[in-house]
């Protein structure tokens, strides 16, 4: 099943913070973070693995709390760069892992 | 780091043509990779999974004797898309899971886009 994320979309201006969740239904062994821009592949943000931990990447953060079955990414102080498509890729582990499940995408634009 | 490199990254073919999709894992050994399909504006739907030396394992509602896949060594996955239609046309993208020095990161080729006229 697919996880969802919310919000579908949002409008920052530069410099303001931005959270996008996902949840998933299913017990989840990694959630995956990618950014995608129009016309683009995907870019790999980071992956979170089952553990409830936090990452960090420059500006950019995620949790992942296994018990709720959801990932939260955290976009601080916000860059016109950061515009595009955030996807949530979602794994079960075992023999399954690399396969992802996606969500439908939060769209992310970043205004001057 | 790790890259995935697909080709071609854009093509154009004829109805009722085959054209095929090659998905390399540059600098590590990939023993699955992954073919995933997206429409405009809509999320990344996992096509097949590839399995290097065996078949692939497809999902729900994917035609496998349309889309042929071929895992033919630890580096190279095809994907031929067979007797393509225009509703064939979208953006493939494969990925590859690098097990090794990376990690557990899973790294996207750059994309394929097909146009079928």
């Amino acid at each position: 099943q697919q996880p969802v994320q919310s919000p579908q979309a949002v409008i920052l201006r530069e410099g303001e913070d931005a959270v996008i969740n996902c949840s998933s239904s299913k017990a989840l062994y990694s959630v995956h973070w990618y950014r995608q821009k129009h016309g683009e592949a995907p870019v790999f943000l980071m992956i979170l693995l089952k553990g409830g931990e936090q990452k960090g990447h420059e500006k950019i953060s995620a949790s992942f709390n296994e018990k709720k079955q959801q990932s939260s990414l955290y976009l601080t102080a916000s860059q016109l760069s950061y515009s595009g498509t955030y996807f949530c890729g979602t794994n079960a582990g075992g023999t399954s892992y690399g396969k992802l499940t996606f969500g439908q995408g939060t769209i992310l634009t970043v205004h001057p | 780091g790790a890259v995935v490199s697909q080709h071609p990254s854009r093509v154009i073919c004829k109805s009722g043509t085959s054209v095929k999709i090659e998905c390399r894992s540059l600098d590590f050994q990939a023993t699955t990779m992954f073919w995933y399909r997206q429409f405009p504006k809509q999320s990344l739907m996992l096509m097949a999974t590839s399995n290097e030396g065996s078949k692939a394992t497809y999902e729900q509602g994917v035609e496998k004797d349309k889309f042929l896949i071929n895992h033919a060594s630890l580096t190279l996955s095809t994907l031929t898309v067979t007797s393509a239609h225009p509703e064939d046309s979208s953006f493939y993208i494969c990925s590859a899971r690098d097990g090794g020095a990376f990690g557990n990161t899973i790294y996207f080729g750059e994309g394929s886009w097909l146009t079928v006229v």
